[in-house]
């Protein structure tokens, strides 16, 4: 399968503690974006990579959240000190070089107890 | 800023009839639009987009959208429903840099057989 793959699907958590996520884009595709999805709503944007660099944060990835692409290839996103709020849908996306659509992976689904 | 409204949470239709799902944005600029469909359990799948080209968009599995400027609309259609169409329907619209997509509050379709 070459499409975008997240790791893990689920996360069942303790609040307080320390979760990382991670999601492999689409081959060839220097474009990253992370998003969070709660239930009824539509995703919201978090932060966006060009290669390695972000680019751009949302306000709602607070200090606790920190996102990386090291080497321009997979990403991490790492929530620090979890909170039941963020019990959430956490999707990637990835976009080739040219063109605008972005390419969804399944998600990872977090619940903090 | 750029945004998009879905005016109806849920629709319900009958197998065989039309499906018409609204969606409105509001851009400073002339805007890329997309649809993307969300089925249970599964990831985000592109159905068709709209990047200042043809007005009227064909998609996948018979879908297609009209984009409309002087009503600010970007209505997706089919001509007759398919009880694999029931899902969660995004409006899409995305920002000039490319950057970040703004999702709607989504349309959850019904098909009823």
């Amino acid at each position: 399968d070459t499409g975008v793959s997240q790791d893990p699907r689920h996360k069942i958590t303790k609040r307080g503690q320390n979760v990382t996520f991670r999601c492999d884009p689409i081959s060839e595709h220097n474009r990253l974006y992370w998003y969070r999805q709660t239930l009824g709503q539509g995703p919201e944007f978090l932060t966006y990579f060009q290669n390695e660099a972000q680019l751009e944060k949302s306000r709602l990835l607070s200090d606790r959240f920190s996102a990386e692409r090291p080497k321009g290839s997979f990403s991490t996103l790492e929530i620090q000190r979890t909170e039941q709020g963020d019990s959430a849908m956490y999707l990637c996306a990835s976009s080739p070089p040219r063109g605008w659509e972005q390419f969804f992976g399944p998600g990872t689904r977090l619940t903090v107890l | 800023a750029q945004s998009v409204t879905q005016l109806d949470s849920h629709v319900s239709v009958s197998e065989g009839t039309p499906v018409l799902l609204r969606c409105n944005y509001s851009s400073s600029y002339s805007p890329s639009l997309f649809w993307y469909v969300q089925h249970p359990n599964k990831g985000l799948q592109l159905l068709l987009k709209y990047t200042s080209a043809a007005t009227l968009v064909k998609g996948i599995n018979g879908f297609e959208a009209e984009f409309k400027k002087s009503e600010t609309s970007f209505h997706l259609t089919k001509p007759s429903a398919h009880m694999s169409d029931a899902a969660e329907y995004f409006c899409v619209v995305i920002t000039n840099t490319g950057n970040q997509f703004y999702f709607g509050t989504g349309t959850s379709l019904t098909v009823i057989p």
